[in-house]
């Protein structure tokens, strides 16, 4: 089974409107953390938001939050006042604390912001 | 402070040649991941390592594919005998620790072309 599922392979979205890019995960450990990266044209992954699965309130950092439906197993980044900038490859991962090392990710969604 | 090192950024070999891909990870980090992202997909994890150490190879194809990373120097997957399946983008990641909210920082990625 798919450790996360991406199911929006594109989206477009007008420049200050407000976005939100799916993501659900599958596992059976209690203790994980979910990641967002961002990937432009340039090809770098960049950080964007973490949750921990114990947290208990949703993770925000500037523009980006993170909707986190534990029961749901979703984890759905929302952008907000969407810029130009925004345009880019995004990315889901989590991360399995009880086996360790690796990421798992998504086959990402593909973001185009509209002037 | 400077962010993970890949070099080079652009490699094209011929079929049948070797491709060394150098990671230098983010200073005092001693955790290094090496990812491959194929074409339209997500990051896929390869190997794990610490200084000396390979400690999870699981992703690591069984054949042609080895890695290192010595204590002096930078972390090292060495392709032989390259086929145009092994055309992708390669990434690698360095963490301070493995706790679990550590994330992993990405380098910029080499994509290498098999011709």
């Amino acid at each position: 089974a798919q450790k996360i599922t991406q199911t929006q392979p594109g989206m477009f979205v007008q420049e200050k409107e407000a976005v939100t890019l799916d993501c659900t995960y599958d596992t059976s450990d209690p203790s994980y953390g979910l990641f967002w990266y961002k990937q432009p044209s340039s090809g770098e992954m960049i950080f964007l938001i973490y949750q921990g699965s114990y947290d208990q309130q949703n993770a925000t950092e500037g523009r980006y939050s993170l909707n986190f439906q534990k029961a749901r197993k979703s984890a759905n980044l929302v952008i907000s006042a969407s810029q130009l900038g925004d345009s880019a490859m995004y990315f889901c991962a989590m991360r399995e604390f009880n086996t360790g090392n690796q990421f798992y990710f998504g086959t990402g969604t593909s973001l185009t912001v509209i002037p | 402070n400077a962010g993970v090192m890949q070099n080079p950024r652009h490699l094209v070999r011929r079929r049948g040649q070797e491709a060394r891909l150098r990671c230098s990870p983010m200073k005092g980090h001693s955790h290094v991941y090496w990812y491959r992202q194929l074409p339209e997909e997500g990051l896929k994890f390869m190997v794990y390592l610490q200084k000396e150490n390979i400690i999870d190879e699981s992703g690591m194809p069984k054949e042609r594919f080895s890695a290192e990373f010595p204590n002096e120097g930078p972390s090292i997957l060495r392709i032989q005998q390259v086929v145009r399946g092994d055309s992708a983008a390669y990434f690698c990641a360095s963490s301070l620790s493995t706790g679990p909210e550590r994330e992993q920082y990405f380098g910029p990625g080499t994509r290498l072309t098999v011709t």
